[in-house]
């Protein structure tokens, strides 16, 4: 059974960091491209960062880029969020999420339960 | 990248049909067959529904169907149930490893 578990998120002040973690099993890991989805509490979904099963191809929102890394480790079986200089608007719940082709870019066909972030001082 | 412009809201009598509209543009929408939906019940994560315009992943029942004409897709519930009241988005491809995603729209069943 895949399972995607989100940790790490928590209430930081503004201009403050935080990284976010999500423990993937169930799938071959190392053969997927991996994203990053968020949601602000009663909005909608928004893409924020991907990044290719072997890390050689990373991607980001032009919200999120310049402060957001994504990162992944293979031999763990997880993949990393990095959150830098962050703002009021980022503010959502934080959704993990697996490609559903090998190797490839298409949708998302697992997801995580979401960890929510709270930036406010 | 602008998301996609989806209704609000629709609703339906239990047995009736929706459609949902998911207009984009040439470079998302209209540009690639990866359109997908998504939907998402009140505190839960979201669920695939269709992926590539119109394929349904194995579980997801047929009265759920996607299509796309030009810049904009739409997926039809046909004899809604009380269980599809949800929210749902869709998504698309938008080249350059990036996505999309519509502003969401909610079903309600009448």
């Amino acid at each position: 059974e895949v399972q995607l578990v989100e940790s790490g998120g928590g209430l930081v002040q503004p201009g403050r960091s935080l990284r976010l973690s999500c423990a993937a099993s169930g799938f071959t890991f190392d053969g997927y491209a991996m994203q990053w989805v968020r949601q602000a509490p009663g909005k909608g979904l928004e893409w924020v960062s991907g990044i290719s099963w072997n890390s050689g191809t990373t991607v980001y929102a032009d919200s999120v880029k310049g402060r957001f890394t994504i990162s992944r480790d293979n031999a763990k079986n997880s993949l990393y969020l990095q959150m830098n200089s962050l703002r009021a608007e980022d503010t959502a719940f934080y959704y993990c999420a697996k490609e559903r082709i090998l190797t490839g870019y298409s949708d998302f066909d697992y997801w995580g339960q979401g960890t929510l972030v709270t930036v406010s001082s | 990248q602008s998301a996609l412009t989806q209704p609000r809201s629709v609703s339906g009598s239990p047995g009736q049909s929706v459609t949902i509209s998911c207009t984009g543009t040439s470079s998302d929408v209209g540009g690639y067959n990866y359109v997908s939906w998504y939907q998402q019940h009140p505190g839960k994560a979201p669920k695939l529904m269709i992926y590539e315009v119109s394929k349904r992943p194995s579980g997801v029942p047929d009265r759920f169907s996607g299509s796309k004409s030009g810049n904009t897709a739409s997926l039809t519930i046909s004899g809604l149930q009380a269980e599809d009241e949800a929210d749902y988005y869709c998504c698309s491809y938008a080249g350059s490893y990036s996505y999309v995603f519509g502003t969401g729209t909610k079903v309600t069943v009448l």
